[in-house]
């Protein structure tokens, strides 16, 4: 039973160009989160995605959108890059709210 | 607004030592709460989630109790293993509607040999 898969697994960016992350939830999973997490830090949420519809959004700029298809995988994008975007992001999948499972991330670096 | 804190931030211990993490939160109207592993620069593997109505769970030399009214959980972790390096964060969920997860900074854990 494949876990929730993210790609890709490292990224380097230029201050100011846009990135794409993707994202496939574990089999049976319906909701996705994705949460970004800085060096020492715990993961910051995101938003949150069901029924292909943005359900909440935590504390982050208009820069960060995402999306959700059919089949339930998402992607996360973020415009206009910052050096302090650079972070592990992570993306959670989960059946209502009954426990999360999480990927291993995509580290996304920003020069 | 719900908050986490996680005791201590780091802890050094030679193997075979029991030991105890501690989380707490704000907000007692929490659905569960989840701990979880990560090893440098991975993911995050769930280790034990509890409900909001259970006191405990346990798995192997993993015990995790939650007092939901004073904003406590632990961890307690038997019989120490080097393997067991890495550092352990703990969250909430909050119990209305769909809900993130709300992290604590979490417990960089180094066992020696």
């Amino acid at each position: 039973d494949a876990g929730v898969t993210q790609s890709p697994t490292h990224l380097i960016k230029t201050r100011g160009q846009q990135v794409t992350l993707r994202c496939s939830p574990k089999s049976g999973h319906d909701t996705v989160s994705w949460y970004q997490q800085a060096l020492g830090q715990g993961p910051q949420f995101i938003f949150q995605y069901y029924e292909e519809e943005e359900r909440q959004r935590g504390n982050f700029p208009d820069r960060f959108s995402g999306h959700q298809f059919p089949n339930y995988s998402s992607e996360l994008n973020v415009n206009a890059l910052l050096l302090g975007d650079s972070a592990l992001y992570l993306c959670a999948s989960s059946l209502a709210n009954y426990g999360y499972t999480f990927g291993s991330g995509t580290r996304l670096t920003v020069v | 607004k719900q908050e986490v804190t996680q005791i201590p931030a780091a802890l050094s211990v030679p193997e075979g030592e029991n030991l105890v993490l501690n989380c707490s939160f704000t907000d007692s109207a929490i659905y569960n709460l989840q701990w979880f592993r990560q090893d440098p620069g991975k993911g995050l593997t769930s280790l034990l989630l509890i409900q909001s109505s259970q006191r405990e769970q346990t798995s192997g030399r993993l015990n995790a109790s939650l007092d939901k009214s004073s904003g406590r959980s632990t961890l307690y972790i038997a019989a120490s293993q080097p393997g067991d390096s890495a550092t352990y964060l703990c969250a909430v969920m909050g119990n209305t509607g769909f809900q993130k997860l709300v992290f604590g900074t979490g417990t960089r854990l180094l066992v020696s040999p």
